[in-house]
């Protein structure tokens, strides 16, 4: 069965500070991937997703960026936080032929 | 944009009763999917419910079913015999089904249920 792994479950970090979380599917191969952020108290927006390695589509401009060094890894990034880039983060997959989004744990970033 | 509105920040309803949770949204696709999401306080995102829009007949899954009005482009949640563990954000998403799948939410309302 296909299951998905997203750590650290919670991060505090110092504004200024470099960002790496990490999304990784098993049990599925080619998987579409994606990377949301949950503000407090608000909807999912999305940042980034991707339809195989080094492909990387960005939906807002922003402090962050993604990677996919491999076929079922998905890797958000920053060089230096902002505090605005504190919030909820979380990474989904679906295959091509399916149209159900499944979500990783999440992971909680508080800037400080 | 192509957007999604919920527009009940907030709901509340006591147990067993039932409750109806809006969302309208817009597309100019003719298929695509609808979802409702529930997010309880340990904030996994479960998936409640799903509409495909070139089916006429709402979905149906146990508590919770939908009205999906189509030429409204409206699809709102249904809970029966509301449970206390049903208390959660609940969020609808709107996939599209041409170009690169997204999936686009709502603003979500948060349930309560009450003994």
């Amino acid at each position: 069965s296909q299951t998905i792994h997203q750590w650290p479950a919670t991060l505090v970090q110092p504004v200024g500070s470099p960002l790496s979380l990490e999304c990784t599917v098993e049990g599925t191969s080619n998987p579409n991937l994606y990377w949301y952020r949950q503000a407090a108290g608000r909807g999912l927006q999305l940042l980034f997703y991707s339809v195989g390695i080094g492909q990387i589509s960005s939906e807002v401009p922003q402090n962050l960026s993604a990677s996919r060094p491999q076929d079922r890894q998905f890797i958000l990034s920053s060089k230096k936080l902002l505090l605005s880039d504190s919030g909820f983060y979380l990474c989904a997959w679906k295959t091509g032929g399916n149209e159900k989004l499944f979500f990783g744990s999440g992971t909680q970033l508080s800037v400080l | 944009a192509q957007t999604v509105t919920q527009s009940q920040p907030e709901m509340s309803v006591q147990e067993a009763e039932t409750v109806t949770l809006s969302c309208t949204y817009d597309t100019s696709e003719n298929n695509y999917y609808l979802f409702w999401y529930k997010q309880p306080p340990s904030r996994q995102m479960i998936l409640v419910i799903r509409q495909e829009a070139y089916k006429q007949q709402n979905a149906t899954e146990n508590r919770f079913s939908v009205n999906f009005q189509k030429a409204a482009k409206s699809f709102s949640l249904k809970i029966s015999d509301s449970q206390l563990g049903d208390t959660a954000m609940y969020f609808c998403a709107r996939l599209g089904n041409t170009g690169f799948q997204k999936l686009v939410f709502g603003t979500g309302t948060r349930l309560l249920v009450s003994p």
